[in-house]
């Protein structure tokens, strides 16, 4: 069966420190990978996915992620962030040409403090 | 384009009454899914429809059921509520295979 880690619960980091979320995915085939966003208050913004090719993924407000086949891991990162980066960050797989089925890890709450 | 949309909002109800929530997808998508997120949890996955059919069930009671109508909207209904039932539920919609999937807001579902 699918599953996702996400390592971290809980992070706080001041504004302009680097950012890393790990995230680690079990499943032995070959997977979509997303990254997704919630705002307080907000719905689920897609942050940026991984379908193939570049494993170096940019997505949207400075974000990438790498995705290493080797260590089953899709780890996200910012150089710099900022205060209105404060939200739940989750990370997710699907399986390719399947379904949408989603299997989502349980989030980071990242609080940035100003 | 609008979004994915779903009502209501928020909603109340007492536990054993039953629950009808609606989602409309993004216009020309055929799949939609629901998903179930709890406070502190990541969303977790209940239903998918295809074309009206059933294409994916998550591990969840049989209380809990969907379906979708030719105009591809869904509904999720929720049957005998318990308070573990208490939770953002969402609606996601996508063109099917695993393209990019789109989240409405979710209802909130509060069961006393």
């Amino acid at each position: 069966a699918q599953s996702v880690s996400q390592h971290n619960h809980h992070v706080i980091l001041s504004e302009a420190a680097s950012l890393e979320l790990g995230c680690n995915y079990s499943y032995g085939g070959t997977v979509n990978l997303f990254w997704y966003v919630q705002y307080p208050g907000q719905h689920l913004q897609l942050l940026l996915k991984y379908f193939s090719g570049d494993p170096l993924v940019k997505g949207i407000k400075g974000f990438e992620a790498e995705f290493i086949k080797s260590k089953f891991s899709f780890n996200l990162r910012k150089p710099s962030v900022q205060w209105s980066d404060t939200a739940e960050y989750f990370c997710a797989v699907n399986a390719m040409n399947r379904d949408d089925k989603i299997i989502f890890g349980k989030g980071t709450r990242l609080h940035i403090l100003p | 384009d609008a979004g994915v949309t779903q009502s209501p909002t928020h909603l109340i109800k007492t536990r054993g009454q039953q629950v009808t929530l609606r989602c409309s997808p993004i216009s020309g998508h055929k799949s939609v899914s629901w998903y179930q997120q709890v406070l502190g949890q990541g969303p977790q996955f209940i239903f998918q429809y295809y074309e009206k059919e059933e294409r994916g069930r998550g591990n969840f009671p049989d209380r809990f059921s969907a379906r979708q109508f030719p105009n591809y909207s869904s509904e999720l209904n929720v049957n005998a509520l318990l308070l573990g039932d208490s939770a953002l539920y969402l609606c996601a919609s996508s063109f099917l295979g695993g393209n990019t999937i789109y989240f409405g807001e979710g209802s909130w579902l509060t069961v006393v």
